[in-house]
């Protein structure tokens, strides 16, 4: 089945620590997102990429990091400095043109032990 | 003042009413706009993109009105596994820019 795959489903995390988060697509999508909800929030835009090895800052990229070396892939790192990781993260890709839809993985809750 | 805002509520509405929701966005330059449905603690689900000339789908009925710049979702005979956030999303005036609308709680009650 045609998808993206976001691991793990819950991710705790030690301060001072680095974490990493997963986010696979088969759907042969150029563009990719990173996305952050806070409870009861709508979703904020950390990173976007279009195109492999190119990436760009959304609206909280500060504490974040990511990388895009295969077209398929797209991991987040959380940084230690992000001082409130704690929040619901969504990976999404879509194809770029106009009208393309946004289609999200099944989100990683991180918490911060 | 937010690129897009959507009515605050929660709703809760009876089993076979009608809702309405609205939303508005301040860019006059976008594009394309959805609407997403999200239950708790699951990802965004594509509810249907809203057309210039409005389109339904079903009980769902989306307008689109760029002169005043919002959108609307009209649900019709509402049961109660339509309960959900209602996200409104629109895209900007430059590559894929989807911007988030903070949603709308719909509760339907039995």
């Amino acid at each position: 089945d045609g998808g993206i795959t976001q691991s793990p489903k819950y991710l705790f995390r030690k301060e001072g620590q680095n974490v990493t988060l997963s986010c696979e697509q088969n759907l042969n999508h150029d563009a990719m997102y990173w996305y952050r909800q806070d409870p009861g929030q709508g979703l904020r835009l950390i990173y976007y990429s279009q195109i492999v090895n190119d990436f760009q800052k959304g609206d909280i990229a500060e504490g974040y990091s990511v990388s895009r070396e295969k077209k398929e892939s797209f991991p987040l790192t959380v940084t230690s400095a992000q001082k409130n990781p704690t929040a619901f993260y969504l990976c999404a890709s879509s194809d770029v043109g106009a009208n393309e839809k946004l289609f999200f993985g099944s989100g990683t809750q991180l918490s911060v032990l | 003042r937010k690129e897009v805002e959507q009515d605050p509520g929660p709703f809760n509405v009876p089993e076979g009413a009608t809702v309405a929701f609205n939303c508005t966005y301040s860019n006059s330059a976008s594009q394309s706009f959805f609407w997403y449905r999200q239950d708790c603690r699951k990802e965004p689900k594509l509810l249907m993109s809203v057309y210039s000339s409005g389109n339904e789908d079903g009980r769902f009925t989306a307008q689109l009105n760029r002169a005043s710049q919002y959108i609307s979702l009209l649900i019709r005979d509402s049961k109660l596994s339509d309960s959900a956030t209602y996200l409104c999303v629109v895209i900007g005036d430059y590559g894929q820019n989807f911007v988030f609308g903070p949603g709308t709680r719909l509760s339907v009650l039995p």
